[in-house]
């Protein structure tokens, strides 16, 4: 497609209820970030690839997150046993892997944790 | 680590008024500056960027210079619209194995006719 596409759009989950997010990003972008962005704040890094490598997930907030990009294109950032602190806007993006090159974000998925 | 640090709004201006956005921010080494913008209803978007000091980003009348010294990256603009509504954020990548991009909290921006 023409831009980073993120699904579903809004999510609401009864708290401990498991939930995956999809992203599929720009064909040919080797980057692919997941940000968390949390009702009038910055976005937060949750976790980056380059291809299929996770190479960074220092941001993740607890071992109940994890992303994985197995073909090294769609990702899918999963949440075990939700709690309403995860609440939030989780955004896609993803980049040309080139120093100065701007990420292209999708529109997010909404979850709300009841 | 990396910051940034952005002035918190909301900012409420009058058509035609001069817009300055404050941004400021700690990094290791020369990173890469970007505002980014988020209209209502509609996903982050790169509004303007720049790469090394004393570059200047500029993009539909919006400028902001890259100083090193005071390590800033305000964003300007001499006449706002009442399109230009919308939450302005700072950011920066930093160099490294890959870009990460931190993200300033964000500044909601009214623009009244």
């Amino acid at each position: 497609g023409a831009g980073v596409s993120q699904s579903p759009r809004y999510k609401v989950a009864k708290r401990g209820q498991d939930v995956a997010l999809r992203c599929d990003p720009i064909s040919g972008h080797v980057s692919l970030f997941w940000y968390q962005q949390a009702l009038g704040q910055g976005p937060e890094f949750l976790t980056y690839f380059q291809n299929e490598a996770q190479l960074d997930k220092s941001g993740l907030p607890s071992d109940r997150f994890f992303a994985e990009r197995p073909e090294g294109s769609v990702s899918t950032l999963k949440i075990q046993r939700t709690q309403q602190e995860d609440s939030a806007v989780y955004l896609c993006a993803s980049s040309l892997a080139r120093l100065g090159e701007k990420l292209f974000f999708g529109s997010g998925t909404q979850l709300s944790v009841l | 680590g990396n910051s940034v640090t952005q002035m918190e709004g909301p900012v409420t201006l009058s058509e035609e008024a001069f817009l300055t956005i404050n941004c400021t921010y700690t990094a290791t080494g020369y990173p890469s500056l970007f505002w980014y913008v988020q209209y209502p209803g509609e996903g982050l978007q790169l509004l303007l960027k720049a790469t090394k000091a004393d570059d200047k980003g500029s993009n539909k009348g919006f400028e902001a210079t890259y100083r090193k010294e005071t390590t800033s990256f305000h964003l300007e603009k001499g006449s706002v619209q009442v399109s230009d509504s919308a939450v302005y954020f700072c950011a920066l990548s930093a160099l490294g194995g890959y870009q990460k991009v931190t993200f300033g909290i964000g500044t909601k921006l009214q623009v009244i006719p």
